[in-house]
């Protein structure tokens, strides 16, 4: 089935410094990826849905130029925490849509914990 | 927009029993997809079964099946013959079927307990 690989899983950051997260769609072109953000013991927060070749869609209060995404091929999208601050210490996740037509799902990445010290 | 609510933060169920989440949403469309999603410690996301809307036919994988009632927008998921490995969040998702790659709204979880 179709998997998609997020690195790092973990990363500790000085605060002021940036930090960039990976995911990958090893067996499938994922034409539009989502990235969300998850609090403690809280549901996934969307935060931007990117299409490959364009610029990313942000979601309400979320500030595009802290939270960079590029989404230049079909299976890479990557996501840049810019000048991070502990309130940015949080649990971020990527998905992937997969399949065609009007069945397509959801493949989500693994996770990234990111800690800002 | 639409919404999708849990009412239980936290259920229990001990293993070989039966538990039902409950889920309900709202919205103004008439096509769309619902899904439940399990959450374990690893926190990956792992989709446990999906609803298509226009399907009277309520969606079944194995130990898992949904009752689907679209007039009451309510979207329950039981698990049939718990298993230690069920403990998890569980997220209630909707997704329209409308567009080439809408996004999934989540409902706030439910936490299951698996107990001896």
């Amino acid at each position: 089935g179709a998997v998609v690989s997020q690195h790092p899983s973990r990363v500790i950051c000085k605060s002021g410094t940036s930090v960039k997260i990976e995911c990958r769609s090893l067996d499938f072109q994922a034409t539009t990826m989502f990235w969300y953000r998850q609090f403690p013991k809280q549901s996934l927060m969307l935060m931007a849905t990117s299409n490959e070749g364009s610029k990313a869609t942000y979601e309400q209060g979320v500030e595009k130029d802290k939270f960079l995404i590029n989404h230049a091929s079909l299976t890479l999208s990557t996501l840049t925490v810019t000048s991070a601050h502990p309130e940015d210490s949080s649990f971020y996740i990527c998905s992937a849509k997969s399949g065609t037509g009007s069945h397509y799902g959801y493949t989500f990445g693994s996770g990234t914990r990111l800690t800002v010290v | 927009a639409q919404t999708v609510t849990q009412s239980q933060p936290e259920m229990s169920v001990q293993e070989a029993e039966t538990v039902t989440l409950s889920c309900t949403y709202d919205t103004s469309e008439s096509d769309y997809y619902l899904f439940w999603y399990k959450q374990p410690p690893s926190r990956q996301m792992i989709l446990v079964i999906r609803q298509e809307a226009y399907k009277q036919q309520n969606a079944t994988e194995n130990r898992f099946s949904v009752n689907f009632q679209k007039a009451a927008k309510s979207f329950s998921l039981k698990i049939s013959d718990s298993q230690l490995g069920d403990a998890a969040m569980y997220f209630c998702a909707y997704r329209s079927r409308s567009g080439t790659a809408s996004k999934l709204t989540f409902g706030t979880g439910t936490r299951l307990q698996v107990t001896l």
